[in-house]
Order: structure tokens, then sequence, then C-alpha cells
């Protein structure tokens, strides 16, 4: 079964910090790619998506990812982070291999960012 | 503004009770998916369906959970007996397969349900 790996746990970083967080999965084949974000409390929401074109991706609130293929990875990046980054970030992958139904949307066990003030 | 919608938000109940989750879709989406999410297993699969019909339970619990769609608009997560152990957020989610057979498009999250059995 393909799995989605996200580098770190918890990152914490001071406010105008760059912030780079790693995904990778284990899919061979075609697949689109998603950042979601869950702000404290709430339900996750959809940062930025990757279905084919330029691999570099750009969504909401200032953030970007890349899909580099031959790594099997998709980070998500900011410049500059403020406080209310401050959520937990989930990759996701969605194979395209109709072979699939039942690897639809692996998620990544998240990564938990705390922006300090 | 379409969205999700999960009910209840909030449930307590003690151990052993039917607990009943309940998640409406967006409407024209036909697949819904939930997942439970708990400090120590972040987000877990439960349960997809695709047009109504389950594509994939595997991560669910046969034995006490069971999820149903009885119809279009309406997607149903029943605990029976609950267990302390089932005390998580339980996400619905619902998108539109326009594949025919993969789902490409984005999932759209409900709110939640938190469920604590005591």
């Amino acid at each position: 079964a393909q799995s989605v790996s996200q580098h770190n746990h918890h990152v914490i970083l001071s406010e105008a910090a760059s912030l780079e967080l790693g995904c990778n999965y284990s899919y061979g084949g075609t697949v689109n790619l998603f950042w979601y974000v869950q702000y404290p409390g709430q339900h996750l929401q959809l940062l930025l998506k990757y279905f084919s074109g330029d691999p570099l991706v750009k969504g909401i609130k200032g953030f970007e990812a890349e899909f580099i293929k031959s790594k099997f990875s998709f980070n998500l990046r900011k410049p500059s982070v403020q406080w209310s980054d401050t959520a937990e970030y989930f990759c996701a992958v969605n194979p395209l291999d109709p072979s699939n139904y039942g690897q639809n949307f692996v998620f990544g066990p998240g990564t938990r960012l705390s922006v300090l003030p | 503004d379409a969205r999700v919608t999960q009910t209840p938000r909030h449930k307590v109940t003690e151990m052993g009770q039917e607990v009943t989750m309940r998640c409406q879709p967006i409407l024209g989406h036909n697949t819904v998916f939930w997942y439970r999410q708990t400090m120590m297993q972040g987000l877990e699969l439960l349960a997809y369906f695709r047009n109504r019909a389950p594509l994939d339970d595997s991560g669910m619990p046969k034995d006490r959970f069971s999820a149903e769609m009885p119809d279009a608009t309406l997607a149903t997560l029943k605990i029976q007996p609950s267990e302390p152990r089932d005390s998580a957020v339980y996400f619905c989610a619902s998108g539109l397969d326009v594949a025919g057979g993969t789902n490409t498009g984005e999932l759209f999250f409900g709110e939640g349900s938190r469920l604590t059995v005591l």
C-alpha cells in the first residue's frame, strides 16, 4: 500500500522565518497531490493542489509547493510565516490508477507548525 | 456557500451506548469519505463511498462500526456499542469523481463530530 510521509512532526519558527515542510509518497504511478491545513479546533481546508503542468503551484495565504517527480516529493514552502499560520499541515496523495479505489486520498501524519510572535 | 454538514458537532456518551454521526455531502458530489482523527493515530480513513456504494471500509472495525449512505444527501457512521477508545473527532469529506473511477478532485471537509465515550 502506498504511504505518505512528512519529515517533521513539530516545527517551531519565529515570525518572518521561512518555512519548508517536507512530504514524500511511495506510489509510483500518476498522482494528484494536495496540502491541507487544519487551524486549531477547525476542519481541514485546502491550501493548494497539483494535478499537472507547472510543478510549482501557488496556493492561498502565500503558500507554494513544488512537485519533484523524481524524488516523489511535494514540499510546502512559505517565504515568511506569520503567527496566524500556526496550524497542522497535512500532505495528501490521490493516485489516478482506477484499480486503487482503496488508496484514494491517503493523508500523511501531519506536521504541527507553531509560529512564535 | 456549499459545505459539508456534520451532526452532531459534539457528543458525550457512556460506554456501550450507540452513537450515530451524520453527514450531508455537498450537493452534486458523488464521493464520501469518513476519517477519524486522534492525537496518537492522526487521520485514519474509515470508509469511502462512490455513488453511494461502499468501495473501501477496510479501516473500520467491523464488529462495532458501520457506514451507510441511505441516499445521496446523507451518509451515516454508527458505532454500537461504543468504547472509550472510540473517542476522537470524526470527519466526513465529499468530492466529485470526474474521471470515471478515480477521485481527481479535492476533498471538502465537514467541521467534524467530536465524540467522547466515558
